[in-house]
């Protein structure tokens, strides 16, 4: 049975710091891994899609990676801004086409 | 271009009651899945619809069931509401399925008393 965990499950970092979000997975056998973000009492907005042929996607200030080998997949968000507050969430989608996701990171930029 | 629109915003029901939730998904997606969200549980999936067909379900009771209509509009209903069924309810769309990124409306919240 996959596990999808995400840790840590909540980061604050002051406003123009890197932030590095992580998300781990047991079993390597993903269709794709999608990164989201979730603002409260919203649903989630796609950043960045990785299907299981990619090493990495990269809009704008965000980078995502994908190592299957090792169960991992890294977000990277450059200069951090205290719009970029928000729970981070990943997901992972078997081959069944069926969704998993992490519980999120709870992110907390500060001016 | 109009996103996801998930109807209505916030319901109170009470126990033993049923329930329907409605999905309008962007205009030209023909997938529309359908999630619960809650602080134990976190994100978990109900079922997917493509082209009318459920395509994929998760692992809930029966008393979890969804349709499409012809428009790719979805509903999901909830029978014999049970206090744990309280939770955001999520929907979300995509030109084809899981290999293109979902956009997701902002959720039913259920309240169950």
């Amino acid at each position: 049975k996959q596990e999808v965990t995400q840790i840590p499950a909540a980061l604050s970092v002051p406003e123009g710091e890197n932030l590095v979000l992580n998300c781990s997975f047991t079993d390597s056998a993903i269709y794709n891994l999608q990164w989201f973000r979730q603002d409260p009492g919203k649903g989630l907005t796609s950043l960045l899609l990785i299907q299981s042929s990619q090493r990495e996607q990269t809009s704008g200030r965000l980078n995502a990676s994908l190592d299957k080998s090792s169960g991992r997949s890294t977000l990277y968000i450059a200069a951090s801004q205290p719009g970029d507050s928000a729970t981070y969430l990943c997901a992972l989608t078997d081959s069944w086409g069926k969704f998993q996701f992490g519980a999120g990171t709870q992110v907390v930029v500060t001016p | 271009k109009a996103g996801v629109t998930q109807t209505p915003r916030y319901l109170i029901k009470t126990r033993g009651q049923q329930v329907t939730l409605s999905c309008s998904p962007i205009s030209g997606h023909r997938s529309v899945s359908w999630y619960q969200q809650t602080p134990g549980q976190g994100l978990q999936f109900l079922f997917e619809y493509f082209s009318e067909t459920q395509r994929n379900k998760g692992n809930f009771p029966g008393r979890f069931s969804g349709r499409q209509f012809s428009n790719s509009r979805s509903e999901m209903n909830v029978s014999t509401l049970e206090l744990g069924d309280s939770a955001l309810y999520l929907c979300a769309s995509s030109l084809s399925g899981s290999n293109q990124p979902q956009h997701f409306g902002d959720g039913t919240r259920l309240s169950i008393l």
